[in-house]
């Protein structure tokens, strides 16, 4: 396994387009997130799924953000619209199941670094 | 509101030396905590983690002590190498699920 997966590591767009970004985790990780990292700041949480089903949207996730994950394996991430405050890197990161007394975390990916112009 | 504080945005410490980088937590509800480093242009790589039931962990170089009275936990590196200088974010997550809040993130440069 190569571990998490993230295309394109960089994005540059002009304002008012689609952009989408494609994130593969770890296969035997149930879990995926997607996070968001400005300059300055650590990783913000945007949102989660576990196998198919996104569990949970951040409030910083506006109408113009969508994330599926149709089969439980690869995920996408979709901002429409952009806007130049979507500049960002974008994290993909996936976990598996919880062990008892073992070491969990997420194994993030590289990131998908977006500037919107 | 800021759930996990690192207050100390950059830090410089001589090759060879011990590294401390400090974090503060506001949820008692966190259950475990984590480490991770970060290179400019690379998504973090966990370091170290700490479960909530106990007060240190270690592993090689890297000890994480927990001060769970105080909400408070830091990261020793001993000694310091060249290679230990990039970004160290803290990041705890809740017993009620899987996600992870993170801090903003200590800057660590290790001078020669």
């Amino acid at each position: 396994d190569t571990g998490v997966s993230q295309d394109p590591r960089h994005k540059i767009t002009k304002r008012g387009q689609n952009v989408t970004f494609r994130c593969d985790p770890i296969s035997e990780h149930n879990r995926l997130y997607w996070y968001r990292q400005t300059l300055g700041q650590g990783p913000e949480f945007l949102t989660y799924f576990q196998n198919e089903a996104q569990l949970e949207k951040s409030r910083l996730l506006s109408d113009r953000f969508s994330a599926e994950r149709p089969k439980g394996s690869f995920s996408t991430l979709e901002i429409q619209r952009t806007e130049q405050g979507d500049s960002a890197m974008y994290l993909c990161a996936s976990s598996g199941r919880r062990q008892g007394k073992g070491i969990w975390g997420y194994t993030f990916g590289s990131g998908t670094r977006l500037t919107v112009v | 509101d800021q759930q996990v504080k690192q207050n100390s945005p950059s830090l410089s410490v001589q090759e060879g030396r011990i590294s401390i980088l400090n974090c503060d937590y506001t949820n008692s509800m966190f259950d475990y905590f984590l480490w991770y480093k970060k290179y400019p242009a690379e998504g973090p790589t966990f370091l170290i983690s700490i479960s909530s039931i106990k007060d240190k962990n270690e592993d090689g170089r890297f000890t994480v002590f927990l001060n769970k009275s105080a909400k408070h936990l830091s990261l020793h590196i001993v000694p310091s190498q060249p290679g230990d200088s990039a970004v160290y974010f803290c990041a705890a997550r809740t017993n009620r699920d899987d996600k992870i809040i993170f801090g903003k993130g200590t800057r660590l440069h290790i001078l020669p």
